[in-house]
């Protein structure tokens, strides 16, 4: 099945420092890559879609410069949490599309726990 | 946009016996209906889907139904064993779109 790997597991960091989340396609390559953020025992909620090669697209309520998407290849989405602050504690996680299978699965990574103290 | 309402939100059964979790959406475009199993600090994993051309599906102790009329759709798990105790999301989504909308979850402990 399709592989999505997540780096780093878990982070911890001191406010105002910047964090860098990378997520990866490994058998495949991923035109379009999501990533969501989960709070302890909440849903999934979507926070942008990444797009190969184009800008990604924000939900609503999404700080765009807070929370910055680069989608420089067909393998490797990153999230970089610009000037973390303790709200930002949280659990990401990336998801893929994977070409040829019905388009609406995703196949997700295995998270990345930041904690910003 | 697409509302998907899960319940209950926690559910406690012992060992052996089935499981049902029950999901409404609100968008009768939806037409694709994934259940995600997550366990704690885990990835979610889809462990069944439903389209909507289609009222039942099963899969081993796992079967999904979907009563488009009343949009609402439902994980039944029969002979729970402890390692199916995880968080599980049901999810919908809209004809067209690729970007489901996610249930709230509901936590199932199975006690042995």
């Amino acid at each position: 099945g399709a592989v999505v790997s997540q780096h780093p597991s878990r982070v911890i960091c001191k406010s105002g420092t910047s964090v860098k989340i990378e997520c990866r396609s490994l058998d495949f390559q991923a035109t379009t890559m999501f990533w969501y953020r989960q709070f302890p025992k909440q849903s999934l909620m979507l926070m942008a879609t990444s797009n190969e090669g184009s800008k990604a697209t924000y939900e609503q309520g999404v700080e765009k410069d807070k929370f910055l998407i680069n989608h420089a290849s067909l393998t490797l989405s990153t999230l970089t949490v610009t000037s973390a602050h303790p709200e930002d504690s949280s659990f990401y996680i990336c998801s893929a599309r994977v070409p040829g299978v019905p388009q609406e699965t995703q196949y997700f990574g295995p998270g990345t726990r930041l904690l910003v103290l | 946009g697409e509302n998907v309402e899960q319940h209950p939100s926690t559910l406690s059964v012992q060992e052996g016996d089935s499981a049902v979790i029950k999901c409404t959406y609100s968008d009768s475009a939806s037409n694709y209906f994934p259940w995600y199993k997550q366990e704690l600090g885990k990835r979610p994993q889809l462990i069944i889907d439903i389209r909507s051309n289609v009222g039942e599906k099963k899969d081993q102790r796992i079967a999904v139904t979907l009563n488009k009329t009343a949009k609402h759709f439902s994980l039944h798990i029969t002979e729970t064993q402890p390692e199916d105790s995880a968080v599980y999301f049901c999810a919908a989504s809209i004809r067209g779109s690729y970007i489901p909308t996610f249930g709230r979850g509901t936590s199932l402990i199975v006690h042995p």
